[in-house]
């Protein structure tokens, strides 16, 4: 099955700067990419995804970028602020089949 | 609001106890998605049902099972708890078999004494 790789695992950053979170994944048919953020004791939420058909993607502050040859794909957030705090989760699946998560990671953004 | 419900929000029990969390997913979603977070762990998947079949299988414990019914909510069944057992489950749902987006209930947070 697919398996999601997820780093760093925690992420410290001063406000106003950028933050970047890498994934790679292993199953090469895996066609669809979402992010997802989650505060403390929340649900996790979508926040960007990407399809294999784009490289990359932007929402405000967001941005996904996908390499599908090296098999990985980032999450840029830029200004940082510090609402964004939260544990970010990267995703991954094929047509027809579950997403497979990576371990999360963790970011701070200090005032 | 993702527009899938669970309840209880919250269940404290003891050790040895069984508990029925309880998932509506939203409207028109086929898929349902079962997930447990402890404290500090990332989204363990445990299983999936599509359309009333299981489809997917994580890493469920024997003690654990679940089942969704014709009207497509589901149900996961946590019997024998332990101590470790005490975490957030989540429910997720997708319009299909998978490939898309899930959207994600409140969650039960479960405390076993």
């Amino acid at each position: 099955g697919e398996n999601v790789e997820q780093h760093p695992s925690t992420l410290s950053v001063q406000e106003g700067d950028s933050a970047v979170i890498k994934c790679t994944y292993s199953d090469s048919a895996s066609n669809y990419f979402p992010w997802y953020k989650q505060e403390l004791g929340k649900r996790p939420q979508l926040i960007i995804d990407i399809r294999s058909n784009v490289g990359e993607k932007k929402d405000q502050r967001i941005a996904v970028t996908l390499n599908k040859t090296a098999k990985h794909f980032s999450l840029h957030i830029t200004e940082t602020q510090p609402e964004d705090s939260a544990v970010y989760f990267c995703a991954a699946s094929r047509n027809d089949y579950k997403l497979s998560f990576g371990a999360g990671t963790t970011v701070t953004v200090r005032a | 609001d993702s527009g899938v419900t669970q309840t209880p929000k919250h269940l404290i029990t003891a050790t040895g106890q069984r508990v029925t969390l309880r998932c509506s997913p939203r409207s028109g979603d086929l898929s349902v998605y079962w997930y447990q977070q402890s404290l500090d762990q990332g989204l363990q998947f445990l299983i999936q049902y599509y359309n009333g079949e299981e489809r997917a299988k994580g890493n469920i414990l024997e003690r654990f099972s679940a089942q969704q019914f014709p009207d497509l909510h589901s149900e996961l069944n946590l019997s024998s708890l332990e101590l470790g057992d005490s975490a957030l489950y989540f429910c997720a749902s997708s319009v299909d078999q998978g490939g898309e987006t899930q959207y994600f209930g409140p969650g039960t947070r479960l405390l076993v004494l």
